[in-house]
């Protein structure tokens, strides 16, 4: 399974961009990347996954380089409720191979 | 419709008792798992189930029992409670053809004393 390493926290002030970037070198061919988000006593929550190039949903945008070896999630305009950890995660669920949550990026949205 | 629901959402456990977690799901997903979270940590997968009567071994598993006799039930047996599992216990269901997007429940806190 490809190792994900990402910032352990991250500061950010209300309608700011931000943008948490994992780096995956051990990444796998047919491997996918998925972002989520948990806040504090839930569990976590899909954000949005990608393959290759740019993904883009109500939520979040995902960018992939072509070598794949990295992987940013932008939150476009952060409100005070973006404060969260973010996980991101590598895997081919299609193998068998089960996603694994590292530590997570811990963002705080300060006002 | 509920999603994916947990009981009891708080547990307070004397080392030694025994004890299951209940987990229960109405999206019709064939896959379902387990994960603990120690405070401050990620999660991490104790066992999860690819369908009824199917479980398989997660990377903690040891001290935790499962079964899966019905789509919609995933409990989890703590056999003989340590303080070392103290935790917070997610249940998760996702769908194979999505099999990316996992659906979590509000968790149970576990405390053994």
């Amino acid at each position: 399974l490809a190792k994900t390493t990402q910032p352990i926290s991250m500061d950010s002030y209300e309608g700011q961009e931000v943008n948490i970037t994992c780096s995956h070198n051990n990444i796998a061919t047919n491997d996918y990347i998925t972002w989520y988000q948990q806040f504090p006593s839930q569990g976590p929550r899909f954000i949005i996954q990608g393959y290759k190039t740019k993904v883009t949903n109500e939520v979040a945008s995902l960018f992939i380089p072509a070598d794949r070896k990295s992987s940013t999630l932008s939150l476009p305009r952060v409100s005070l409720s973006d404060t969260a950890v973010y996980y991101c995660l590598v895997g081919d669920i299609a193998a068998g191979n089960k996603l694994t949550f590292g530590g997570g990026t811990r963002v705080l949205v300060k006002p | 419709n509920a999603g994916v629901t947990q009981t009891p959402k708080f547990q307070v456990l004397k080392t030694g008792q025994s004890m299951t977690l209940q987990c229960a799901q109405d999206m019709n997903h064939e896959y379902m798992s387990w994960y603990r979270q120690d405070p401050g940590m990620g999660l991490r997968l104790i066992h999860y189930s690819v369908g009824a009567g199917i479980t398989d071994q997660g990377e903690v598993p040891n001290g935790y029992n499962v079964s899966r006799s019905t789509t919609e039930d995933f409990p989890l047996r703590l056999l003989s409670a340590a303080p070392s599992q103290t935790s917070v216990y997610f249940c998760a269901t996702w769908d194979r053809q999505d099999a990316y997007e996992q659906y979590f429940g509000p968790g149970t806190r576990l405390t053994v004393t």
